[in-house]
């Protein structure tokens, strides 16, 4: 069956700019994983999902960062006023559930954001 | 705070060579513990994992033993292909048997040889 999908997959923007990076994560999944790895980096935790809500968004580095999964499928991370320090490759990763077996997190091939 | 500390790479090997791969971590309960590997171009996929002190978890040739008294979870393999040459990285669940945000180490990037 079809893995996590991430789009785009390569995003390049200005500083100060809006985006929004997509991801579809395999289809039954309920949870739902947001990570960002920088050069050289491990990925760092953003945001986990839990159905529609967001369960978890301790590692939202501030209010410049939002992320939306109004259905319980499709999730969008929407970044404001973009700057050179967000330049990375955003990870989405979903699993079928959060404990034992089901609790194993599938990733995407990820989207890299490069703000000039 | 729970971390992951992983042995700094490039490792560089000879085919058919042993790998060793070191991760220690810290945390609060009784986490879960992985290995994750990225290969050139891919994405991040799941090698092996194990959930309880004295675990080991398997796959295509690599092991890892959950070493609870030495807070360990090291990665071996026998015997390294030139396909093994990818970025490999220690995790854990902050949660006991819940795994949902995944705390990583810094990745070791393994390059084996012919």
């Amino acid at each position: 069956g079809a893995g996590v999908s991430q789009t785009p997959s390569n995003k390049v923007t200005e500083k100060g700019k809006y985006v929004e990076l997509r991801c579809d994560p395999i289809s039954g999944h309920t949870a739902l994983y947001w990570y960002r790895q920088s050069l050289g980096q491990g990925p760092e935790f953003l945001i986990y999902f839990q159905g529609t809500g967001a369960a978890d968004d301790s590692g939202l580095p501030n209010d410049r960062f939002f992320a939306v999964r109004p259905e319980g499928s499709v999730s969008t991370l929407k970044i404001q006023r973009t700057e050179r320090g967000d330049s990375a490759v955003y990870l989405c990763a979903s699993s079928l559930g959060t404990s034992g077996g089901q609790g194993t997190q599938y990733f995407g091939p990820g989207t890299r954001l490069t703000v000039l | 705070g729970d971390s992951v500390t992983q042995m700094e790479g490039p490792v560089t090997l000879s085919e058919e060579a042993f790998l060793t791969i070191n991760c220690t971590y810290t945390a609060t309960g009784y986490p879960s513990l992985f290995w994750y590997v990225q290969y050139p171009g891919e994405g991040l996929q799941l090698l092996l994992k194990a959930t309880k002190a004295d675990d080991k978890g398997s796959n295509k040739g690599f092991e890892a033993t959950y070493r609870k008294e030495t807070t360990s979870f090291h990665l071996e393999k026998g015997s390294v292909q030139v396909s093994d040459s990818a970025v490999y990285f220690c995790a854990l669940s902050g949660y006991g048997g819940a795994t949902n945000k995944l705390i990583f180490g810094t990745g070791t990037l393994l390059a084996v040889q012919p």
